[in-house]
């Protein structure tokens, strides 16, 4: 089954304490990117990647680092976690010439509390 | 600076009833018009989506309503059911800009 398969799904964490959030996709798509969903806000892109080893700053990007090692993974990395990114963090990806045309797939989501 | 403003924020509709979902955007160069719907604890999903050669695109009870010279468009659902309920997204994006979503529309349709 094609899919974007996020983990974990919910994460209750501390302040400070690094975390990953994976994030994977089987539909051999260049395109990756990661989002965050605030109630009122919309989805917000944080990073984005066009292919591997090609990273790029999305609306959000601070506070968060990602990677791209491999065409099918593309972690999200919190490096010092703190209450204000407590969200509802959604990978997608979608075929390669990024956005134009293709359709986005996205992951079922985690949600992230930082205490 | 917000590059697609959506409104209205919810919208209840009654069951059999048209729901009307609008954006509007301000770059004059985008020319892809996705809508995503999104389920309580999924992800959203493709629902439809426009390009500006054409004013509108129908897909069953959907359909996208495009006006390139006021640079809005909207989603209209007829025949609204329960299972309608669901938050949607529009966006825009072109070949050099990733997709900007607007804020979402909460849509509840009642019985």
């Amino acid at each position: 089954e094609a899919q974007v398969t996020q983990n974990p799904r919910y994460l209750i964490t501390v302040t400070g304490k690094k975390l990953t959030v994976t994030c994977s996709q089987n539909m051999n798509h260049e395109y990756m990117s990661w989002y965050r969903q605030d109630p009122g806000l919309g989805l917000r892109q944080i990073y984005y990647s066009m292919n591997v080893e090609v990273t790029d700053k999305g609306d959000v990007p601070e506070g968060y680092k990602v990677s791209r090692k491999e065409k099918r993974n593309f972690p999200l990395i919190l490096e010092s976690p703190s209450p204000n990114q407590t969200s509802l963090y959604f990978c997608a990806s979608s075929l390669s010439e990024g956005e134009r045309g293709n359709e986005q797939f996205f992951g079922p989501g985690t949600r992230l509390t930082v205490l | 600076q917000q590059q697609v403003k959506q409104s209205p924020q919810s919208l209840i509709v009654q069951k059999g009833g048209i729901s009307i979902i609008n954006c509007a955007y301000e770059n004059t160069a985008f020319d892809y018009f996705p809508w995503y719907q999104q389920f309580p604890g999924k992800g959203p999903a493709l629902l439809i989506a426009i390009r500006p050669d054409v004013s509108e695109k129908k897909e069953g009870r959907f359909t996208i309503s495009f006006n390139k010279s006021a640079k809005q468009f909207s989603l209209h659902i007829m025949d609204s059911q329960p299972g309608d309920s669901a938050t949607y997204f529009c966006a825009a994006s072109n070949r050099n800009t990733p997709l900007v979503f607007g804020k979402g529309t909460r849509l509840s349709v009642i019985a």
